[in-house]
């Protein structure tokens, strides 16, 4: 079935650097990619997602490429701060059944002030 | 606040109890799903309603079991569980089952001892 890996499971960064994390998923007919993050106590905020016609979103300072062949997908954060201290998870899924997200492992995101 | 509210926010219960979990969501969507995140391990979807109809039950031991009486509520009714069965339980809802997006609530977290 579908697998998708989730790199790296901790992340620290100093405020003000970028964040970067990646995805592989394993089957070429996902064509929708979210990212959510999980504020300490609440349940995933979906906070960027981008669909397989497109390469790359950008919405402030959070950006997601896609690339279709490599079957990677990445969240990017620049000038991080420290609420942007969470764990983000990347997720897929396909046309004929796009209710069912396939989530990654999570990355917990530590930005130190 | 996402507009999908859990409750209760924490449990614990022992192996004979019976409980359900409550989820209601106020945005007038068509489609609720139940998740279970455990520690270090992908979000795990356990069931989808889409109108009132299970669209999915993801191989869930019969212990757990689901119930919507409308659009707006969804519940899980919990019977004999086992402590690996503690986790937190997440429960999402989107427009209908074909749209990707999902707004999460916050999670019971379930303790069975």
């Amino acid at each position: 079935g579908e697998n998708v890996e989730q790199h790296p499971s901790t992340l620290s960064v100093q405020e003000g650097d970028s964040a970067v994390i990646k995805c592989t998923y394993s089957d070429s007919a996902s064509n929708y990619f979210p990212w959510y993050k999980q504020e300490l106590g609440k349940g995933p905020q979906l906070i960027i997602d981008i669909r397989s016609n497109v390469g790359e979103k950008k919405d402030q300072r959070i950006a997601v490429t896609l690339n279709k062949t490599a079957k990677h997908f990445s969240l990017h954060i620049t000038e991080t701060q420290p609420e942007d201290s969470a764990v983000y998870f990347c997720a897929a899924s396909k046309a004929d059944s796009s209710y069912k997200l396939i989530f990654g492992s999570g990355t917990r995101l530590l930005v130190r002030p | 606040e996402t507009g999908v509210t859990q409750t209760p926010r924490h449990l614990v219960m022992g192996m004979t109890n019976k409980k359900s979990l409550k989820c209601e969501q106020h945005l007038g969507h068509n489609a609720m799903y139940w998740y279970k995140q455990s520690a270090k391990k992908p979000l795990e979807l356990m069931f989808v309603y889409s109108l009132e109809e299970r669209v999915e039950n993801n191989s869930v031991p019969s212990r757990f079991s689901p119930e919507c009486p409308n659009s707006s509520h969804l519940f899980l009714h919990l019977h004999t569980l086992q402590p690996e069965d503690s986790a937190l339980y997440l429960c999402a809802s989107s427009r209908d089952s074909s749209r990707n997006i999902q707004y999460f609530g916050a999670g019971t977290r379930l303790s069975v001892l």
